[in-house]
């Protein structure tokens, strides 16, 4: 099956420690990216990456920290210097020339702070 | 930032019965898309729509778009209960800001059987 996966699908953590969100996809596709939704809200931009080797600041980049070694692949880490880190955590990938536009989302990972 | 403001936050309508939700946004655009997301879900894409298109459709879905106003609305016509979701609108200003797309806050539709 082709898609974008992300996991875990919940995760738990305690103030302080440092946690990583993985994010996969075999699509191909060039773009990936990294959004935090609160509830009841829009999502924000957090990460994103046009290129191995290579990515951006969104909006809200502070406390956060990525990487994309390899073009199927880019974890997001919440570091402990991210103040209110409990958050649904969404990944997205694009084809970047010659593609339809639309983003294409996982499922999710829903943060807790303990 | 968030650019898009969607109104109503919040539609509660019967089976049926059309839904239209609008949007607006601030900066030039490229194209304007819709995602739909059930509840603890990711996004799916519905639709979008070009800075130089007035007016598409899919299925039950018509969009619109007016660039002057710098406003879209999305219309669900006859509306079902699997409708039940929220509906977001991002915006896309091209290559040159690495092809991000900027989302509104969401319309938070509930189609009561």
């Amino acid at each position: 099956d082709g898609g974008i996966t992300q996991s875990p699908k919940y995760l738990f953590r305690k103030e302080g420690q440092n946690v990583t969100l993985s994010c996969e996809q075999n699509l191909n596709h060039d773009a990936m990216y990294w959004y935090r939704q609160d509830p009841g809200q829009g999502l924000r931009l957090i990460y994103y990456s046009q290129i191995v080797n290579d990515f951006q600041k969104g909006d809200i980049a502070e406390g956060y920290s990525v990487s994309r070694e390899k073009k199927e692949s880019f974890p997001l880490t919440v570091t402990s210097a991210q103040k209110n880190p409990t958050a649904f955590y969404l990944c997205a990938s694009k084809i970047l020339a010659g593609g339809s536009n639309e983003q294409f989302f996982g499922p999710g990972t829903r943060l807790t702070v303990l | 930032s968030q650019q898009g403001e969607e109104d109503p936050q919040a539609l509660s309508i019967q089976e049926g019965e059309n839904a239209t939700m609008n949007c607006s946004y601030k900066t030039s655009i490229n194209n304007l898309q819709w995602y739909r997301q059930n509840s603890g879900r990711g996004l799916v894409h519905l639709i979008l729509i070009r800075s130089n298109e007035r007016e598409k459709h899919s299925g039950r879905l018509r969009v619109t778009l007016d660039t002057s106003k710098k406003s879209s609305s999305l219309l669900i016509t006859a509306s079902r209960a699997a409708d039940t979701a929220s509906y977001f609108c991002a915006t896309d200003a091209g290559e040159t800001s690495g092809s991000r797309l900027t989302f509104g806050e969401g319309t938070q539709l509930t189609v009561n059987p």
